[in-house]
Order: structure tokens, then C-alpha cells, then sequence
């Protein structure tokens, strides 16, 4: 199976703050990255899709980037609703692998 | 639109199995795979496996293969997940998703 690591676990950020969350394949998964937030309570929605493309509706404060190994996601500039849990999830190959999650705060 | 909803809440004892319907609407349901996530108390997703919503066909993760059966009904438009041998360690919330849409999930609790 592959897996997909995340860091950090955790980070607290202020608003209007740039976060990055790096996630790392365990072998090359081409684009094959989406990107979820979860909200405390709620289903994930999806953010990102095939690395580097946003889901509609999704604000433009949020991309990815990456190939192969590394992927990356940027809050170009955090906002008091962003409070939540990100996850990757590669859909490579089965079975398809989440990393474990980062969860941001706001300061 | 699109929306899938998933049935309530389930309680059960150890041993038991338990099964979750996700009922599609707003999009043609035979186009596209539904797959099943679950989450445990406090932990991250897992992803369980994937029905082909047209053939029928599955993808199950190795940790659940034995355990875990995916059906669908196209007449109703409705993917099944059940889950047989239930223990303590299979109480989570159970999602069922299009990947870019997503159930409200079910809390299945498994207690003596």
C-alpha cells in the first residue's frame, strides 16, 4: 500500500497568515493528490483535486501543487473559518491512502 | 443537486454485523463509483472501498476483505455497506462519498 505522510500534525496560525501543509508519497502517484478539510463534526469536502486543480466553490485562497512524491497545500491567507482538519488522500492506485491529517488552529 | 443520504444511527453488540444504505439523487447514479470512509472516535479517515455503482464491481482494502460486502441497487439508486464480526474497534462514523460529495455519515456504536 502506499503511504501518504503529513506535516505538521498540528499548527496554529493568526489570520491572514500563509500555511503550507506538505504531504509526502510513498512512491510517485503522478498528480493522483486531492486534498479534504473536515470541519470539527462535520464530512470532509474536498478542496483540491489532481494536485493542483480547485473544486468549485472552494475560495482562492486555497491551491496545491506537486507531483510525484511531494504535494503542498496553501492557505494564502488564513481565515477564523478555516479552523479545521486537512487531509491528503492519494487515488493513484488501490487502496486508495489518506495521510494522518493536520489539524490547524487560529490563534 | 447532488446529495447522497445515508441511514441513522446504528448500535450494536459485538459479534454482530451492522449495514448502511447511502441513497443518491441529483446525478445519474450508475456514473460514477461510490466509495466508503470511515472514522473513528478522535482519528483520521480510512478508506474502506470502492462499488462500481453501474457493474457492481469492488475494490476493498485488505484489513476489511472477509468483513465487508458493497452492493448497490440501481433501481433505487441506493450503495449498501455491511460490516459482519463487528468489534469495539470498528465504532466510527462510516461516510459514503462520490469523492467530491459526501453522506452525512452514520454512527454505528459497538457495545456489550
Amino acid at each position: 500500500d502506499i503511504q501518504m505522510t503529513q506535516s505538521p500534525s498540528s499548527l496554529s496560525a493568526s489570520v491572514g497568515d500563509r500555511v503550507t501543509i506538505t504531504c509526502r508519497a510513498s512512491q510517485g502517484i503522478g498528480s493522483d493528490l486531492e486534498w479534504y478539510q473536515q470541519k470539527p463534526g462535520k464530512a470532509p469536502q474536498r478542496l483540491i483535486f489532481g494536485a493542483s486543480s480547485l473544486q468549485s466553490g472552494v475560495p482562492s485562497r486555497f491551491s496545491g501543487t506537486g507531483s510525484g512524491t511531494e504535494f503542498t497545500l496553501t492557505i494564502s491567507s488564513l481565515q477564523p473559518e478555516d479552523l479545521a482538519t486537512y487531509y491528503c488522500l492519494q487515488d493513484h492506485i488501490y487502496p486508495w491512502t489518506f495521510g494522518q491529517g493536520t489539524k490547524v488552529d487560529i490563534k | 443537486q447532488v446529495q447522497l443520504v445515508q441511514s441513522g444511527a446504528e448500535v450494536k453488540k459485538p459479534g454482530a454485523s451492522v449495514k448502511v444504505s447511502c441513497k443518491a439523487s441529483g446525478y445519474t447514479f450508475t456514473g460514477y463509483f461510490l466509495h466508503w470512509v470511515r472514522q473513528a472516535p478522535g482519528q483520521g479517515l480510512e478508506w474502506m472501498g470502492r462499488v462500481n455503482s453501474n457493474s457492481g464491481g469492488t475494490n476493498i482494502a485488505q484489513q476489511f476483505q472477509g468483513r465487508v460486502t458493497l452492493t448497490r441497487d440501481t433501481s433505487i439508486s441506493t450503495a449498501y455497506m455491511e460490516l459482519t464480526s463487528l468489534t469495539s474497534d470498528d465504532t466510527a462514523v462510516y461516510y459514503c462519498t462520490r469523492v467530491d460529495h459526501w453522506g452525512q455519515g452514520t454512527r454505528v456504536t459497538v457495545s456489550s
